[in-house]
């Protein structure tokens, strides 16, 4: 199984500010997602991240709201730009296994913007 | 689009209750189906899948079976925990999208009462 690490896991922020969270996954993957769950809500995709390629973004997300950086194959990074208290969510990233029957989470990064 | 309905919580059980989940699905091609679990605080974790039609995935005595012919993976378990209280989301992944991009459910919270 695959070991997914996201940091920080918990952060309170100020409007207006910006917020980087890592993603680090301990084998190399071609694709990686970045996931939203707003308070009380399911999961909703926010992009798909491609090393070596523009992140493709879902219908209501985009660039320079939600840029994202895909360096290597085990790497990635999702910064929440000009945070409003409606960014407040936990936001979580994804891979799929390499035999590709299943997608690992991170334990997910709680945000609270003030 | 592809697409996940699973039934409205909360679902209060008493324990040692019987536990079902109903979860049905839309989709163009032939996707993997998973039930995650989140519990109170915590990520999500991946409690069992079936990648194609008449699988039974089975975990910590929870089944789903792939249903084609009524598009369904319902969830159950015969004696649920008070530690069985979570959110359990249904979710599918279609191969002929990315493979491990993730369809939710909207999430079912299950209250497991002593």
């Amino acid at each position: 199984s695959a070991v997914i690490s996201q940091k920080p896991s918990r952060d309170i922020c100020q409007r207006g500010t910006s917020l980087t969270i890592q993603c680090q996954v301990d084998s190399q993957v071609t694709m990686m997602f970045w996931y939203r769950q707003q308070p009380g809500q399911s999961l909703t995709l926010i992009a798909t991240a491609n090393q070596g390629s523009e992140a493709t973004y879902e219908s209501g997300f985009v660039i320079d709201k939600f840029p994202i950086s895909r360096p290597n194959l085990t790497f990635s990074t999702l910064t929440v730009s000009n945070m409003s208290p409606e960014d407040s969510s936990i936001y979580l990233c994804s891979a799929p296994s390499v035999e590709g029957t299943e997608a690992f989470f991170g334990q997910g990064t709680r945000l609270t913007v003030v | 689009g592809d697409s996940v309905t699973q039934m409205e919580g909360p679902v209060t059980l008493s324990e040692e209750a019987f536990l079902t989940i109903n979860c049905t699905y839309t989709a163009t091609g032939y996707p993997s189906l998973f039930w995650y679990v989140q519990y109170p605080g915590e990520g999500l974790q991946l409690l069992l899948k079936a990648t194609k039609a008449d699988d039974k995935g089975s975990n910590k005595g929870f089944e789903a079976t792939y249903r084609k012919e009524t598009t369904s993976f319902h969830l159950e378990k015969g004696s649920v925990q008070v530690s069985d209280s979570a959110v359990y989301f249904c979710a599918l992944s279609d191969a002929a999208d990315s493979w491990g991009k993730l369809q939710f459910g909207a999430g079912t919270q299950v209250v497991v009462t002593p």
